[in-house]
């Protein structure tokens, strides 16, 4: 079966860095996304992953390593309004997006 | 604006009633879906479709039914809905069905099945 696995949730404080691990095995692999989801509105698109490595955009910065089936949502100089649940997301052989449950991340002054 | 919409907002239905989600875009892209999100649970795709004319399953198509007569719109019907249909609905589009294309949602129909 295919499965993609993140923490439920997390706190971090204002001004500080977190990290978001996503674990997946996927029927294939054709790209993992990265969406950011406030409480009662429609997630967004934060970053794609196709090749090793990192992508840096910002604040947030996005790592993988196909080989391991891992990747990471890294968020610097945290704000309250990253308070939001982070969606992780692989593209299967199917083109298909497969979803994790999200990771709660809460953010505290 | 460019972007999608759904109708309606919210919506709470009698089981066994017929029920119609509507989607439109407007950034003119070939592909669409139809989500549900319950909590603790990832989205999970119910139907989709790449081009207009053509429709597919998803992973939870039971008890939903779609269409895609034209590009903008990708109506979803709920034929005799049931209790555990209540959920939240996102419809979402991207401009083809694979590749690095982004998935755009719209806002949501919240709906309530009693």
């Amino acid at each position: 079966g295919q499965n993609i696995d993140q923490p439920t949730e997390m706190t971090a404080t204002e001004g500080a860095i977190v990290q978001i691990n996503c674990t997946y095995q996927t029927s294939g692999f054709n790209g993992l996304f990265w969406y950011q989801q406030h409480a009662g509105e429609a997630p967004t698109f934060l970053s794609y992953n196709v090749l090793d490595g990192l992508e840096e955009k910002g604040r947030f910065s996005s790592f993988l390593s196909r080989s391991k089936g891992y990747s990471y949502l890294l968020l610097k100089e945290l704000q309250m309004k990253d308070s939001a649940s982070y969606l992780c997301a692989v593209r299967d052989s199917n083109y298909q997006l497969i979803w994790g449950a999200g990771t709660k991340l809460i953010i505290k002054p | 604006i460019a972007g999608i919409t759904q109708a309606p907002t919210s919506q709470i239905l009698a089981a066994g009633r017929r029920m119609t989600l509507r989607c439109t875009q407007d950034m003119r892209h070939n592909a669409m879906y139809w989500y549900r999100q319950d909590l603790g649970l990832g989205l999970r795709l119910i139907h989709y479709s790449n081009t207009a004319g053509t429709t597919g399953k998803g992973e939870v198509p039971d008890g939903y039914s779609v269409s895609r007569a034209n590009t903008d719109d990708f109506p979803l019907t709920l034929a005799s809905a049931v209790p555990s249909q209540t959920s939240v609905y996102f419809c979402a589009s991207s401009r083809t069905g694979g590749g690095t294309d982004t998935q755009y949602f719209g806002p949501g129909t919240r709906l309530t099945v009693l």
